[in-house]
């Protein structure tokens, strides 16, 4: 059981490229979510899904896409990078009836924008 | 909508002391609340959790109860350690499920 699986652990890309982070899970969660972790100001979601085909927009979406077309997988697409999106991201995954059991976290992907 | 606020770090203790982080929150309805910890360098993990109001989570000798009065769930624990230097996150889940955090709280025990 591997739980949440983030690729790649680190990236480096130059502004204006475009890239996706990849996020699978293997324990049938129905919700999944995308956060950045930036200094100081906690986690913030980016985008998250309560269902394969169902995605909503969280706190800080822009320059960001997602998808969600099968229940595992949930990718996060940079349309084109700007320094401002260099931070830590973090995908996680949750039951939905066992909410209150808390978000499973991945290993997390840290991106650099130069 | 929906929010958590917790005490500034970083927060500096020497080994056994008592630990107090504190964390309020503004909900509709009644959430759930969390405890994730972040080692250096690694993810989040789920310390505790509460998920109704005079619940009381633990976990590796760190406390928290949810208090609906005083809308707070503030982290405890007796005597830390070194082990327990790490960025404590508290957290709730809103009505539609998603988890607001609030902004971190950065902790070091030293020896």
């Amino acid at each position: 059981n591997a739980g949440v699986t983030q690729t790649p652990k680190f990236q480096v890309l130059k502004t204006g490229q475009s890239m996706t982070l990849q996020c699978a899970q293997d324990m049938n969660h129905e919700y999944m979510s995308w956060y950045r972790q930036d200094p100081g100001m906690g986690l913030r979601l980016i985008h998250y899904s309560v269902g394969a085909g169902i995605t909503d927009q969280g706190e800080v979406p822009n320059g960001y896409n997602v998808s969600r077309s099968t229940t595992e997988d949930f990718p996060l697409r940079l349309l084109s990078a700007a320094p401002s999106q260099t931070s830590v991201y973090f995908c996680a995954s949750s039951y939905t009836r066992g909410i209150e059991r808390g978000y499973t976290f991945g290993s997390g992907t840290r991106l650099t924008v130069v | 909508g929906d929010s958590v606020t917790q005490m500034e770090g970083p927060v500096t203790l020497s080994e056994e002391a008592f630990l107090t982080i504190n964390c309020t929150y503004t909900a509709t309805g009644y959430p759930s609340l969390f405890w994730y910890v972040q080692y250096p360098g690694e993810g989040l993990q789920l310390l505790l959790k509460a998920t109704k109001a005079d619940d009381k989570g633990s976990n590796k000798g760190f406390e928290a109860t949810y208090r609906k009065e005083t809308t707070s769930f503030h982290l405890e624990k007796g005597s830390v350690q070194v082990s327990d230097s790490a960025v404590y996150f508290c957290a709730l889940t809103d009505q539609g499920g998603k988890l607001i955090f609030g902004q971190g709280t950065e902790l070091s025990v030293k020896p």
